[in-house]
């Protein structure tokens, strides 16, 4: 299974634009890239999923570079609310979990 | 919408008790999985089933047993507590098992002492 590294935390504030980088070196060719949030109290809740290039939907976008190696989860003009753990996967089977990152949003 | 339903919610316990925590969804879903997270951690892998009928270890299976009862239900039973099984336990499912878009219950938190 393909090794994540992801920062342990980072801070931002109200409106601001958030990056999360995973670093995932040896990805699998038919592996897919997943990204997780969970709030305290709650289990984790699917966000975002990409193979290659550039996916973005209601709540996020995910840009993965062309060797795969690693990807972007960006998330526009957070708000309070985003305050979460954000988790990367890459995993065709199994769902393993890193320690993710844990975003603090500051008003 | 019940999705991912977990019972109890909270469950204290001695050390050498048993227990099993009961664990269904209402998605038709193929795949189902146990994790733990403990205080600031990441959830880790404890069993999981692909299909039913089919079971396999995750990351940490020792101390536990599963059992994939039917299609909606997969409990995970604690044999003999032990103050390190002090966690959040999480049961999510998934649709197929190359599917990495899975759906969590709300936990279940467990206290051994």
């Amino acid at each position: 299974l393909a090794k994540t590294t992801q920062p342990i935390s980072m801070d931002s504030y109200e409106g601001q634009e958030v990056n999360i980088t995973c670093s995932h070196n040896n990805i699998a060719t038919n592996d897919y890239i997943t990204w997780y949030q969970q709030f305290p109290s709650q289990g984790p809740r699917f966000i975002i999923q990409g193979y290659k290039t550039k996916v973005t939907n209601e709540v996020a976008s995910l840009f993965i570079p062309a060797d795969r190696k690693s990807s972007t989860l960006s998330l526009p003009r957070v708000s309070l609310s985003d305050t979460a753990v954000y988790y990367c996967l890459v995993a065709v089977n199994k769902l393993i979990f890193g320690a993710g990152t844990r975003l603090a949003v500051h008003p | 919408n019940a999705g991912v339903t977990q019972t109890p919610k909270f469950q204290v316990l001695k050390t050498g008790q048993s227990m099993t925590l009961q664990c269904a969804q209402d998605m038709n879903h193929n795949s189902m999985y146990w994790y733990r997270q403990d205080p600031g951690m990441g959830l880790r892998l404890i069993y999981y089933s692909a299909s039913e009928g089919t079971t396999d270890k995750g990351e940490v299976p020792n101390g536990y047993n599963v059992s994939r009862l039917n299609k909606r239900e997969f409990s995970l039973r604690l044999e003999s507590a032990a103050p390190s099984q002090t966690s959040v336990y999480f049961c999510a499912s998934s649709e197929a098992f190359t599917d990495t878009e899975a759906f969590f219950g709300q936990g279940t938190r467990l206290t051994v002492v």
